[in-house]
C-alpha cells in the first residue's frame, strides 16, 4: 500500500517555466514532509521541506505549498533551469513511526534549454 | 562533511549466491536504512537499525537480513539472490538529534542474473 501518492511520473518544462509536482498522503500522523532531489549516479539529498503548522515554505526557487485538509502538499520549481533536471521524491513521516520515512514514487524532471 | 559510502557501485550475482551490501557513514549517526529504488516504486524501506545491534523490519524484508555490529558500518545481506532482487539499493543514515533529514549514499545496481 502506497502511503504516498505522487504526480506526474514524468514532467517535460522549457527553461524559465514553473515545475510543479503533487504528492498525497493518507496518513494524518504525518508531521514531516521533506521534498529530496536526486541527480543521475547519487543519491538522492534533502531539497526542502515543511511541517505541517505552516502552509507555504520557500527556499530561493523551492516552494512547497502543504493542505492539510485536503492531505496534499506540492513542489512548486519556479524560473526551471537545465540544472534542476533530476529525480524528485516526496515523502512523509511521523514521530510515531521512529523517523521512518515514506517516499511517493518520484518524479522525472528534464528542463529543456 | 557528511558522506555515506557504499562498498559497491555495480554488481552482478548469479541466482542463489549469497550477497552482502556494505554501508559506512563517518558522522557517528545513530540510525542507518537500507532501501531499494526501482522506477515507478519510488524508495521502498528494507531494513533499519536504530543502533549498533539494533534492526527493525521495513516494508519488505523478505528475502534480505541485516548487520550493524559497529555503529558506523550497515550491511545489507540477500541470503540467496533471486532475479526480483535485481534493483538499485541505497543506504542512508540520520543523526537522532538531527531532525528527520537521512543521508544518503550514491547507491549499488544490483544485477542478478
Amino acid at each position: 500500500q502506497q502511503q504516498v501518492k505522487q504526480s506526474p511520473q514524468s514532467l517535460i518544462v522549457q527553461k524559465g517555466g514553473i515545475s510543479i509536482i503533487n504528492c498525497a498522503y493518507e496518513n494524518t500522523a504525518f508531521d514531516y514532509f521533506p521534498w529530496y532531489q536526486q541527480f543521475p549516479g547519487k543519491g538522492p539529498a534533502l531539497l526542502i521541506a515543511i511541517r505541517p503548522d505552516v502552509s507555504e515554505k520557500k527556499e530561493g526557487r523551492f516552494t512547497i505549498s502543504f493542505n492539510k485538509s485536503a492531505k496534499q502538499f506540492s513542489l512548486h520549481i519556479m524560473d526551471s533551469q537545465p540544472g534542476d533536471s533530476a529525480t524528485y521524491f516526496c515523502a512523509a513521516s511521523a514521530e510515531t513511526s521512529g523517523s521512518r520515512l515514506t517516499f511517493g514514487e518520484g518524479t522525472q524532471l528534464t528542463v529543456n534549454p | 562533511d557528511v558522506k555515506v559510502t557504499q562498498s559497491s557501485r555495480y554488481l552482478v550475482k548469479r541466482t542463489g549466491e549469497k550477497v552482502f551490501l556494505e554501508c559506512v557513514q563517518d558522522m557517528d549517526h545513530e540510525n542507518m536504512f537500507w532501501y531499494r529504488q526501482d522506477p515507478g516504486l519510488g524508495l521502498r524501506l528494507i531494513y533499519f537499525s536504530y543502533d549498533v545491534k539494533m534492526k527493525e523490519k521495513g516494508d519488505i524484508p523478505e528475502g534480505y537480513s541485516v548487520s550493524r555490529e559497529k555503529k558506523e558500518r550497515f550491511s545489507l545481506i540477500l541470503e540467496s539472490a533471486s532475479t526480483n532482487q535485481t534493483s538499485m539499493y541505497l543506504c542512508a543514515s540520520r543523526r537522532v538529534a538531527g531532525g528527520y533529514e537521512q543521508y544518503f549514499g550514491p547507491g549499488t545496481r544490483l544485477t542478478v542474473t
